[in-house]
């Protein structure tokens, strides 16, 4: 069965400590990795999609790295606004091509000034 | 452009209620799928629909049931509401592997 697991499922940093969060997956055939940041009451919000082992991706303070069994998302030196929930979600590759994603529990982050 | 808007924003039923949440998708995207969030976990896929019929379903009872109209907008319906049905209800649409995300609607069950 298609799997995701996050760890840690919280973390607190200081302003300028950086970490990374974890994704590990079990999937039937991996047809695209997604990460999304969701603040609280709001819908997640799209961060990056990463298809293959070795591939990586940036935006502004986030780093998301990709290998068979497993993601990271890096975060440098981060901000109070970094504070969200972070969401990885797997979409298998035999879903008939439809996008159906599976996600794990998440991580929230909150980042002390 | 208007992003996925879901209506309404928060909704409280009783037990054993019926209830209709509203989707409207991203301009452009054809498909919309329907998320169950509860608290402190991840969100569960429903079903999608595209060209107004239902092409994949995940693991909910019958009770769940939707539609899409010819202006790709769409409905989830869920009948004789438990207390378990209490959760923030997301709507996706896409056009092709990426799934933009409305705000949800938050439907308590009393």
């Amino acid at each position: 069965e298609d799997q995701v697991t996050q760890s840690p499922e919280a973390l607190r940093l200081q302003e300028g400590e950086s970490s990374s969060l974890n994704c590990s997956y079990t999937v039937s055939g991996l047809r695209g990795l997604f990460w999304y940041r969701q603040d609280p009451g709001k819908g997640p919000e799209f961060l990056f999609t990463l298809y293959s082992a070795g591939e990586e991706k940036e935006k502004e303070r986030l780093k998301a790295t990709l290998t068979k069994k497993e993601s990271f998302l890096h975060i440098t030196a981060p901000k109070p606004e970094d504070s969200a929930t972070y969401l990885c979600a797997v979409q298998a590759h035999f879903s008939g091509g439809y996008n159906k994603l599976i996600f794990g529990a998440g991580t929230r982050l909150a980042v002390h000034p | 452009d208007a992003g996925v808007t879901q209506s309404p924003t928060h909704l409280i039923k009783t037990r054993g209620q019926q209830v209709t949440l509203r989707c409207s998708p991203k301009s452009g995207h054809d498909t919309v799928s329907w998320y169950q969030q509860a608290l402190g976990q991840g969100p569960q896929f429903i079903f999608q629909y595209y060209e107004e019929e239902e092409r994949q379903r995940g693991n909910f009872p019958d009770r769940f049931s939707g539609h899409q109209f010819p202006n790709y907008s769409s409905e989830l319906n869920v009948n004789a509401l438990l207390l378990g049905d209490s959760a923030l209800y997301l709507c996706a649409s896409s056009r092709n592997e990426k799934l933009f995300f409305g705000s949800g609607t938050q439907l308590s069950v009393l």
